[in-house]
C-alpha cells in the first residue's frame, strides 16, 4: 500500500499526559500537512513542511503543539499537557508540488479523558 | 480571511432523484477540491476543478467552478445509497481551506 499512514490509529489519554503521532506520507511527495478535525466540521489545517522545512503554521498550533520533519520524509506531531478541548481527529495529508491535490491519511483519533 | 460556505448542510433524498450542493468561497482562489469522507473514515479526493468553467464528471457525480461568483457546484444525478456520506469542498490559498460539508443521505 503506498497511500499515507498513520499511527496510532486511536488514542486514548488523560487529561495532562503528552501525546505523540506518526504520519508516513506517499513516497514521492515533498508536502506535508497536518489538519485537525472535530465532530460535524470540516478539517482546519495546523501546519505544513516542504521536504524538512515548516512553512506555515495555523494560529491555532497552540505552544502545546509542535510538529516536526526531520529528514523530510515522516512527520510527528506532539502535543503537550494535553487538554479535553485536544480531543478531535488528526489527520494527515501529503502533496507533490507537481500535481497538489492533497491525499490524506487514515487519521488518529485522540480521546482527552 | 478566506470562508468558505456550502449549503446545504443536511440532505435527504430518495434514490433516483438529482440534487445540487452549493459552495461559496469569499475570495479569489487558485483552485477548488471536492472531497468525500465516509463515517469514521478519512477524506477521499473526488475532483479538482482549476480553471472558470472547469467541469469534471465521474459516474453520477459532476463538479463545475465559476471563478467569477465563487461559486462551484457538485451535482448528483439519479442517486444512489451508495453515494451517502459527508461532501466537503476545500479552496486553496497556500493552504486548503474547507467548507463545513454538507451530509447527504440516500433513502431507498
Amino acid at each position: 500500500d503506498t497511500g499515507v499512514s498513520q499511527d496510532p490509529r486511536h488514542k486514548i489519554t488523560k487529561r495532562g499526559q503528552n501525546v505523540t503521532f506518526r504520519c508516513d506520507p506517499i513516497s514521492e511527495h515533498n508536502r506535508l500537512y497536518w489538519y485537525r478535525q472535530t465532530l460535524g466540521q470540516g478539517p482546519e489545517f495546523l501546519t505544513y513542511f516542504q521536504n524538512e522545512a515548516q512553512l506555515e503554521k495555523s494560529r491555532l498550533l497552540s505552544d502545546r503543539f509542535s510538529a516536526e520533519r526531520p529528514k523530510g520524509s515522516f512527520s510527528t506531531l506532539e502535543i503537550q499537557r494535553t487538554e479535553q478541548g485536544d480531543s478531535a481527529m488528526y489527520l494527515c495529508a501529503s502533496s507533490s508540488t507537481v500535481q497538489e491535490t492533497q491525499y490524506f491519511g487514515p487519521g488518529t483519533r485522540l480521546l482527552v479523558l | 480571511e478566506l470562508k468558505v460556505e456550502q449549503n446545504p448542510l443536511f440532505l435527504s433524498m430518495q434514490e433516483g432523484k438529482n440534487y445540487t450542493i452549493y459552495c461559496n468561497y469569499s475570495t479569489t482562489s487558485d483552485r477548488l477540491y471536492w472531497y468525500r469522507q465516509d463515517p469514521g473514515k478519512s477524506l477521499e479526493s473526488l475532483f479538482v476543478l482549476l480553471s472558470n468553467g472547469a467541469v469534471k464528471q465521474e459516474g453520477r457525480l459532476m463538479a463545475s467552478l465559476d471563478t467569477k461568483a465563487r461559486l462551484s457546484t457538485l451535482h448528483i444525478t439519479a442517486a444512489v445509497h451508495d453515494l451517502s456520506a459527508t461532501y466537503f469542498c476545500a479552496v486553496v490559498r497556500g493552504k486548503l481551506t474547507f467548507g463545513t460539508g454538507t451530509r447527504l443521505t440516500i433513502i431507498p
